[in-house]
């Protein structure tokens, strides 16, 4: 296993439009993570899975925002009606929860553009 | 709702010099994690600690966490230009980590 994977690696946009992102996450890690982060800024908590269960989420993911791991194994975050301010790198991340620390592990993000 | 504060926001330091970066948390904290992130990479994790008054050590890195469990910082002692990046912590009580603004570090050789 090589690690978390995202695609896609970039995506532009015009606002409006609706895009989804997946996340892959290591094979035996039971936690997934979704972040945001902009430029200068420490990744923002977006949501939560432990195995397909969403255990937590940001105010953010109420609205436009929408994510699923449907079997436990990937992720897709969706965002609908994309504004100009959703442009950032979102982030993923997984971990296991047998391990002695909840040692999070990074996707290498996916990069959206809203124009 | 919780917040994590981090300073200094930048850092510039002659190679060989020492660094530290302090993280603060407005509520408790039942763990807290560190990152480094390269320009134009993704966090690595570096550390965890969840006991109050905690500290490890990583080679030159050590790892404090405060008595209350609203703080923690971490040293770099002599760094080294292989050090350069922004270093975040992230703080939970749950399982939804508040990462810090992050202390972004130059090293100048």
């Amino acid at each position: 296993d090589t690690g978390v994977s995202q695609n896609p690696r970039h995506k532009i946009t015009k606002r409006g439009q609706n895009v989804t992102f997946r996340c892959d996450p290591i094979s035996e890690h039971n936690r997934l993570y979704w972040y945001r982060q902009t430029l200068g800024q420490g990744p923002e908590f977006l949501t939560y899975f432990q195995n397909e269960a969403q255990l937590e989420k940001s105010r953010l993911l109420s609205d436009r925002f929408s994510a699923e791991r449907p079997k436990g194994s990937f992720s897709t975050l969706e965002i609908q009606r994309t504004e100009q301010g959703d442009s950032a790198m979102y982030l993923c991340a997984s971990s296991s929860s047998t391990g002695r620390e909840d040692t999070q592990y990074f996707g290498p993000g996916t990069r959206l553009t809203v124009l | 709702g919780q917040q994590v504060m981090q300073i200094p926001q930048y850092q510039h330091v002659q190679e060989g010099e020492d660094f530290t970066t302090y993280c603060n948390s407005s509520t408790t904290l039942s763990n807290i994690q560190w990152y480094k992130q390269r320009p134009g990479g993704h966090p690595v994790f570096l550390i965890q600690l969840v006991k109050s008054g905690e500290v490890k050590k990583q080679k030159r890195l050590t790892f404090q966490f405060g008595e209350a469990k609203k703080n923690s910082s971490l040293h770099i002692t002599a760094t080294q230009t292989t050090d350069v990046g922004t270093y975040f912590c992230a703080g939970t009580r749950t399982y939804k980590y508040i990462f810090g603004t992050g202390t972004r570090l130059k090293v100048l050789a």
